[in-house]
């Protein structure tokens, strides 16, 4: 059983676009979320993250949102970049279990110029 | 700048070998993890450990076990290895336990298990 699931393995946008990488979740449990990005032949490295007790995060060109009721996150780039291609992963933790991060499949995104 | 160091990028094993796969933090942090990389699977935390001498299992620790005999290190075995362990191997360390606390990564140890 999967709980934290990123359904689009890949998405593709022009340079100056938004992308939007959705995540969903099933564990009602889950207090945090964070988002990794990941370069080929690097670790992911942290982006942003949110936690349940608010819809909203914004850090420069990357925002995040949170629909706890629907239990879905995503996290939108504006603008888009041609550096921003990467492997992006949504992870999720529990507040009481906060060493434990749970991650989804990733999402490809490639930037074109 | 915080770093985590995995000593080898690229590994290959022959099956039954025992395997050693180390991980070096230089930020004093009192958590490090053990995750695999797999296409479609995304990542899946095999170990964890909260302080010196001290081990969780995480989701997936079946064919594996680790060491930490000292803060900075944290050693992930393989008994003997299998070919479903070739896999991209992920060590990360955190400074807390707190849910925004984020997980700084090395750059990964790719082994292959022929």
């Amino acid at each position: 059983d999967q709980q934290v699931k990123q359904n689009s393995p890949s998405l593709s946008v022009q340079e100056g676009r938004i992308s939007i990488l959705n995540c969903d979740y099933t564990n009602s449990m889950f207090d945090y979320f964070l988002w990794y990005k990941k370069y080929p032949a690097e670790g992911p490295t942290f982006l942003i993250s949110i936690s349940s007790i608010k819809d909203k995060n914004e850090d420069g060109r990357f925002t995040v949102f949170l629909n706890k009721s629907a239990k879905h996150l995503s996290l939108h780039i504006v603008p888009s970049q041609p550096g921003d291609s990467a492997v992006y992963f949504c992870a999720a933790r529990e507040a009481f279990n906060a060493g434990k991060s749970t991650f989804g499949d990733g999402t490809t995104l490639t930037v074109k110029p | 700048d915080v770093k985590v160091t995995q000593s080898s990028r690229y590994l290959v094993k022959r099956t039954g070998e025992k395997v050693f796969l180390e991980c070096v933090q230089d930020m004093d942090h009192e958590n490090m993890f053990w995750y695999r990389q797999d296409p479609g699977l995304g990542l899946r935390l095999i170990y964890f450990s909260y302080d010196v001498k001290m081990k969780e299992k995480g989701d997936i620790p079946e064919g594996y076990s680790v060491s930490r005999e000292k803060k900075e290190r944290f050693s992930l075995i393989l008994e003997s290895a299998s070919t479903n362990q070739t896999s991209m191997y992920l060590c990360a360390s955190s400074s807390s336990r707190q849910g925004n606390s984020p997980l700084h990564f090395g750059n990964g140890t790719r082994l292959t298990v022929t």
